[in-house]
């Protein structure tokens, strides 16, 4: 059964740059994206980008000039770096697979299973 | 960006009830729509894929429907560990985008 854990800093001072690992047990790294997903203190769900084993990446245009993945394949880890933080990007950030969105003629799609979540804050 | 906005918002219920959430999407997304169920201090929790499949290991007293731009999740005889907070997300386009939320809560 596959389970993501995660880890990183979690406060910052405005302009620094938030840095997060996720680890991922029990799966093939190499058969799915894994993404990022934040979410504000009582807001939404915001996705950030994803990434897969060779490191193709597609980020949410809104954060494109200082968000950056990385993966590690051989211990089955992708990391977040989202630079030049301010207050507005606290939230509680979380790591997941993403499923394909077709597999052998099936529409899957969606995000499972997810991280614990991490709580970032940006305060001076 | 596509956008997806979720009625209610808040809901009030009781043990036993039937609610339906609805989740409307500003351009057509085929299927391509998940719900979750979020509990405050936990992940989300993928509920339906693909507008209306259940995944493996939630109750069948959850349902969900709709293609295009209309989508609904009903949940039939609601149980104590239903109250949570409910998000569509539509992955037909990039930047995959949620529904606001809508708080499920006990009556």
């Amino acid at each position: 059964q596959v389970r993501l854990q995660q880890w990183g800093a979690g406060l910052l001072k405005p302009s620094e740059t938030l840095s997060l690992t996720c680890a991922v047990y029990g799966d093939s790294f190499s058969n799915y994206y894994w993404g990022w997903i934040r979410q504000a203190p009582g807001k939404g769900l915001e996705w950030l980008g994803e990434i897969n084993h060779s490191g193709s990446t597609v980020y949410n245009p809104s954060l494109k000039s200082r968000i950056t993945m990385s993966v590690d394949t051989s211990k089955s880890h992708f990391s977040l770096r989202l630079n030049s933080v301010t207050a507005a990007d606290t939230a509680v950030y979380f790591c997941a697979r993403v499923r394909p969105i077709m597999r052998l003629g099936e529409l899957l799609g969606g995000f499972d299973p997810w991280g614990q979540g991490t709580l970032v804050t940006v305060s001076s | 960006d596509i956008q997806l906005t979720q009625s209610p918002s808040f809901l009030s219920a009781s043990v036993g009830d039937r609610v339906t959430i609805t989740c409307r999407a500003s351009q057509g997304i085929s299927t391509y729509l998940a719900w979750y169920q979020q509990k405050p201090g936990q992940a989300p929790k993928l509920l339906i894929y693909a507008a209306s499949t259940l995944q493996s290991g939630v109750p069948s007293r959850f349902s969900g429907g709709g293609s295009g731009t209309e989508f609904t999740l009903t949940i039939i005889s609601l149980q104590p560990e239903d109250f949570a907070t409910y998000y569509c997300q539509q992955f037909s386009t990039y930047p995959w985008t949620f529904g606001q939320g809508t708080k499920v809560e006990i009556k």
